[in-house]
């Protein structure tokens, strides 16, 4: 149960694209479809952004968009803005209802 | 609108038992996976604990095994987190969490372990 590998940082200017990586094994991320990834700002909980590698939930602008390919996912934040300044955490599901989460990215809107 | 309330957080010396609730409302309680996730200060999420909508199943991170346990009411809407045995490295904010996506979660509630 080791933790997936982020970036501990990216940043980018408003309009322009970044992506966070995320990298397991094929005993978590490799192996099954079902990676999520999470926004937190400062003193909140948690927003879940990402479900199943590409999913995304009611209410998430279509800016954030999700992928993999093997043992490495990864969350696209598009047209980025102000508010997407945040910490970015993904997660996978990692067989027998266990799951592991990434160490979070912190991105920084220039 | 779905809500989740975590209670019983505080200061406990290591060695020391807790026991956490989550409140949950609306939404039909029973018929969802729920989940413990934890946030040490300054550090990242972990998983901790979930547990199945009739309480029959529950898997555990291995640090936590054999000492927390996950239990659900769902008469009374709410999720629970005995913690015995605490260690300093339990310190966390324990947020409680709805379906194995996660896709609602509490506020979270402070659990600080220390002599």
């Amino acid at each position: 149960q080791s933790a997936l590998t982020q970036p501990r940082s990216v940043s980018g200017s408003p309009g322009q694209s970044v992506t966070i990586s995320c990298t397991g094994t094929s005993s978590d991320v490799g192996g099954y479809n079902y990676v999520s990834w999470y926004q937190q700002h400062p003193g909140k909980a948690p927003k879940l952004m990402i479900y199943d590698v590409s999913k995304r939930p009611s209410g998430v602008p279509d800016r954030f968009s999700g992928s993999k390919s093997g043992n490495t996912a990864s969350l696209t934040i598009s047209g980025l803005q102000a508010e997407d300044e945040a910490d970015y955490y993904c997660c996978s599901y990692a067989g027998s209802y266990t799951f592991v989460f990434g160490g979070g990215t912190k991105l920084t809107v220039l | 609108e779905v809500q989740l309330v975590e209670s019983g957080g505080g200061l406990v010396q290591p060695g020391g038992s807790l026991r956490l609730s989550c409140a949950a409302s609306g939404f039909t309680f029973s018929s969802y996976w729920m989940s413990w996730v934890r946030q040490a200060p300054g550090k990242g999420l972990e998983w901790v604990a979930n547990i199945k909508q009739d309480g029959s199943e529950k898997y555990y991170v291995d640090s936590v095994k054999g000492r927390f346990t996950i239990s659900r009411d769902n008469a009374k809407n709410s999720l629970y987190l005995q913690m015995n045995s605490l260690r300093a490295e339990d310190t966390a904010v324990y947020y409680c969490a709805r379906e194995l996506r996660f896709d609602y979660w509490g506020q979270g509630t402070l659990v600080t372990v220390s002599s």
